[in-house]
């Protein structure tokens, strides 16, 4: 298993500023994930993280919007930049893992962030 | 574009009943379905998953049914408990190393004690 821990776990925020939620994992893993879960809603993929390297952002989102830093293997920064009310959701961190012996897929997801924008 | 369709947004079951909640797909690179567990203020943690060439599989009460002809799959949960209360997502990694995970839509289901 992994366990994912967040910070801040919530927040409320005044429009155009940003905020920087941090995502902590107990081992070293090579796929991180940012999602944004809307009240209510599904989850959508931000990026993917992936350590020496850039991240990749999904269709709708920037980097300008969006930066993310991934410095090593179990840490990984969000940066919702110039928010307006819109960015008001839960932001999700997440990492993969593969158990082989089991032929079994894993994501598992941090706590959230709540983000309000007023 | 919603890639993976799930149903019904909400589901009311009563205890000792089966709740069943339906997804369907298109895109044929999906090449394994886990279903997702969510409870209010907690990220989404994984229930059970399935591979395509698997037609069922089951794991204490949960049960997934897979047809890959009519590229469906089905979460069966039997002897519903209102502790199963919670919301509900299908989902679908995209085959290659990537493993990018599309979730449905999410049913939530309550369980009346």
């Amino acid at each position: 298993s992994a366990v994912i821990s967040q910070k801040p776990s919530r927040d409320i925020c005044q429009r155009g500023t940003s905020l920087t939620i941090q995502c902590q994992v107990d081992s070293q893993v090579t796929m991180m994930f940012w999602y944004r879960q809307q009240p209510g809603q599904s989850l959508t993929l931000i990026a993917t993280a992936n350590q020496g390297s850039e991240a990749t952002y999904e269709s709708g989102f920037v980097i300008d919007k969006f930066p993310i830093s991934r410095p090593n293997l179990t840490f990984s920064t969000l940066t919702v930049s110039n928010m307006s009310p819109e960015d008001s959701s839960i932001y999700l961190c997440s990492v993969y893992r593969i158990r082989l012996a089991e032929n079994q897929e894993t994501q598992y997801f941090g706590p959230g962030t709540r983000l309000l924008v007023l | 574009q919603q890639q993976v369709k799930q149903s019904p947004q909400s589901l009311i079951v009563q205890k000792g009943g089966i709740s069943i909640i339906n997804c369907a797909y298109e895109n044929t690179a999906f090449d394994y379905f886990p279903w997702y567990q969510q409870f209010p203020g907690k990220g989404p943690a994984l229930l059970i998953a399935i591979r395509p060439d698997v037609s069922e599989k089951k794991e204490g009460r949960f049960t997934i049914s897979f047809n890959k002809s009519a590229k469906q799959f089905s979460l069966h949960i039997m002897d519903s408990q209102p502790g199963d209360s919670a919301t509900y997502f299908c989902a679908a990694y995209t085959t290659g190393s990537a493993r990018q995970l599309t979730f449905g839509s999410g049913t939530q289901l309550t369980v009346l004690p």
